[in-house]
């Protein structure tokens, strides 16, 4: 089937102004989760969605940052005012379970191909 | 303290050899582990989900020791197509649900 699909896959802008990110996780996934991955570095954790709440947004780096999830499937990540140290890639993965937990492929997150966001 | 911390490397390696990846966590209360690879410009992949009885996956063989909070990956008879970044995850299940932690990577580059 379909996996986790983003857009747009690049994205470049002028500081100051507003980028909206989207991801289309999984059929079925209920678990929906967005990184953001700066060049040579590692994946930093932004926000969890379980179905339509977010019950983990300890990773939003600023209140710039804000994050949607509606109907259980596609999710926004919105950036306001954005800065240059926003530049990165913003990477959106899902899993079958998340709050409920579960084992081994059902937790397996999969990657979308990430937005390459470049901030001027 | 970074949660999930690994050896960045680089490890050149020729074809035919066998090399080893380290990875410790810090969180004890953590749950499940898993290696991930990422190509250059790519997004990570699931190579392998780590067991405590330990398990392998033809060339690759991952290993669990909670008493010392580390994971390991092995991976015998390397092949050009082995080249990437190897992801370190740690998923520590809380009320709130899971919390993934990644580690920052350990590259590899196998050599003709």
């Amino acid at each position: 089937g379909a996996g986790v699909s983003q857009s747009p896959s690049n994205k470049v802008t002028e500081k100051g102004k507003d980028v909206e990110l989207r991801c289309d996780p999984i059929s079925g996934h209920t678990a929906l989760y967005w990184y953001r991955q700066s060049l040579g570095q590692g994946l930093e954790f932004l926000i969890y969605f379980q179905g339509n709440s977010a019950p983990d947004k300890s990773g939003l780096p600023s209140d710039r940052f804000s994050a949607e999830r509606t109907g259980g499937s596609v999710s926004t990540l919105t950036i306001q005012r954005t800065q240059q140290e926003d530049s990165a890639v913003y990477l959106c993965a899902s899993s079958l379970v998340g709050l409920a937990g579960g084992r081994g492929e059902q937790e397996t997150q999969y990657f979308g191909p990430g937005t390459r966001l470049l901030v001027l | 303290r970074k949660e999930v911390e690994q050896d960045p490397g680089p490890f050149n390696v020729p074809e035919g050899a066998t090399v080893a990846f380290n990875c410790t966590y810090s969180n004890s209360a953590s749950q499940s582990f898993f290696w991930y690879r990422q190509d250059c410009r790519k997004e990570p992949k699931l190579l392998m989900s780590v067991y405590s009885s330990g398990n392998e996956d033809g060339r690759f063989t991952a290993q669990l020791n909670r008493a010392s909070q580390y994971i390991s990956l092995l991976i015998r008879d390397s092949k050009l197509s082995d080249s990437a970044t190897y992801l370190c995850v740690v998923n520590l299940r809380s009320r709130t649900g899971n919390q993934f932690y990644f580690g920052t990577g350990t590259s590899l580059t196998v050599i003709p």
